[in-house]
């Protein structure tokens, strides 16, 4: 019964890398999003989507893309890093959008240097 | 701007007291409200929500207490026990809508 899994747990890129942060979810949920977690700043909503094929923008979506090809996999890409990305990116999902709870990920600790 | 906000970033209650963490929304279209506790290394788990038409919703230990005219919700954890130490968020959403808006967190020490 894994629910969301993320991978990589860590990762330290340079200025300029492109990587894809990996997002699977085994619950069936049409509902999945990212947030970046940073100190005093809270969960902030990077990308989200509400079934295969749609996504969105949330709060903070510069510098990063999203797909969604099937209901399970989520990735989110990082187009050319930042050190202002350098953060904790939690991976989420839910059943459906209006009072279901969100099913969150381990997270993954991004370094940009 | 932001939405949501807890203003206190830490607190710290000695084992078997109560624990009151407090959360303050500015957006009234607000009508949902939930309430996520997260260990270190770990993702936010769900812990307890609550509706607007309510003003109080309790589960176990845990209660959580709407005010919609102050815009004001608060998490009761009684008693309080040290494996309740963690992060707490408080999230608030429009039930018609997805985005949740979270808050900063109030980390919870618990002392045995």
């Amino acid at each position: 019964n894994a629910g969301v899994t993320q991978t990589p747990k860590f990762q330290v890129l340079k200025t300029g890398q492109s990587m894809t942060l990996q997002c699977a979810q085994d619950m069936n949920h049409e509902y999945m999003s990212w947030y970046r977690q940073d100190p005093g700043m809270g969960l902030r909503l990077i990308h989200y989507s509400v079934g295969a094929g749609i996504t969105d923008q949330g709060e903070v979506p510069n510098g990063y893309n999203v797909s969604r090809s099937t209901t399970e996999d989520f990735p989110l890409r990082l187009l050319s890093a930042a050190p202002s990305q350098t953060s904790v990116y939690f991976c989420a999902s839910s059943y459906e959008a209006g009072t279901q709870p969100q099913h969150f990920g381990d997270g993954t600790r991004l370094s940009i240097l | 701007d932001q939405q949501v906000k807890q203003n206190s970033p830490s607190l710290s209650v000695q084992e078997g007291r109560i624990s009151i963490l407090n959360c303050d929304y500015t957006n009234s279209m607000f009508d949902y409200f939930l309430w996520y506790k997260k260990y270190p290394a770990e993702g936010p788990t769900f812990l307890i929500s609550i509706s607007s038409i309510k003003d109080k919703n309790e589960d176990g230990r845990f209660t959580v207490f709407l005010n919609k005219s102050a815009k004001h919700l608060s998490l009761h954890i009684v008693p309080s026990q040290p494996g309740d130490s963690a992060v707490y968020f408080c999230a608030a959403k429009m039930t018609g809508g997805f985005k949740t808006i979270f808050g900063a967190g109030t980390r919870l020490f618990v002392k045995a």
